[in-house]
């Protein structure tokens, strides 16, 4: 079956500008995360959706990056104002339903802000 | 101290050999543990899990975890050129997020 996909594969703005990026999970996985990978740096847990719960926020950098998940299934990730800083390769990744712990990646926007 | 540790490398080995990729982590709470192949400039492809102690084999993968020590690892037996990749270590508790180490770059000479 079709795997998480995210879109744009890549992404050039300039500073200050505002991004959206899309991850649409597997079908019928419940959960939905939220990384961020920097060169040099591990993946960096970001914001965490299950199912129609409270999404987890813990991991958001600062309030520039904000997170929805609608109809349970897809979600956007946006980030205003960007700093040179924000630049890094942002991935998506799903779970199915509760009580599996296996998370599975989409392919990663490469965000690079001038 | 970080929770979870990985030697970044890079190991280069000769294609045969076996290899062993490590990590420590420090949360006792943690109850499952990951491990994810990247290639370059693609997303994290999940290997193997386990869920508490342990050993889990598919096919030339073999992972380990001792909680005892809070120590996990990763063997490949017969190395492959297409086993060049990064290695992820992760681990999670009830709350659902995964917590990565930094990634083990292997590299396998044909």
């Amino acid at each position: 079956g079709a795997g998480v996909s995210q879109s744009p594969s890549n992404k050039v703005t300039e500073k200050g500008k505002d991004v959206e990026l899309r991850c649409d999970p597997i079908s019928g996985h419940t959960a939905l995360y939220w990384y961020r990978q920097s060169l040099g740096q591990g993946l960096e847990f970001l914001i965490y959706f299950q199912g129609n719960s409270a999404p987890d926020k813990s991991g958001l950098p600062s309030d520039r990056f904000s997170a929805e998940r609608t109809g349970g299934s897809v979600s956007t990730l946006t980030i205003q104002r960007t700093q040179q800083e924000d630049s890094a390769v942002y991935l998506c990744a799903s779970s199915p339903p509760k009580g599996s712990y296996e998370q599975y990646f989409g392919p990663g926007t490469r965000l690079t802000v001038t | 101290q970080k929770e979870v540790e990985q030697d970044p490398g890079p190991l280069s080995v000769p294609e045969g050999a076996i290899v062993s990729l490590n990590c420590t982590y420090s949360n006792s709470a943690f109850q499952y543990f990951m491990w994810y192949r990247q290639y370059s400039r693609k997303g994290p492809e999940l290997l193997m899990y386990t869920y508490s102690s342990g050993n889990k084999e598919d096919g030339r993968f073999t992972a380990q975890v001792d909680k005892s020590s809070k120590y996990i690892s990763l063997f490949i037996r017969d190395s492959q050129p297409s086993d060049s990749a990064t290695y992820l270590c992760a681990s999670g508790g009830s709350q659902g997020n995964l917590i990565f180490g930094k990634g083990t770059k292997l590299s396998v000479k044909p």
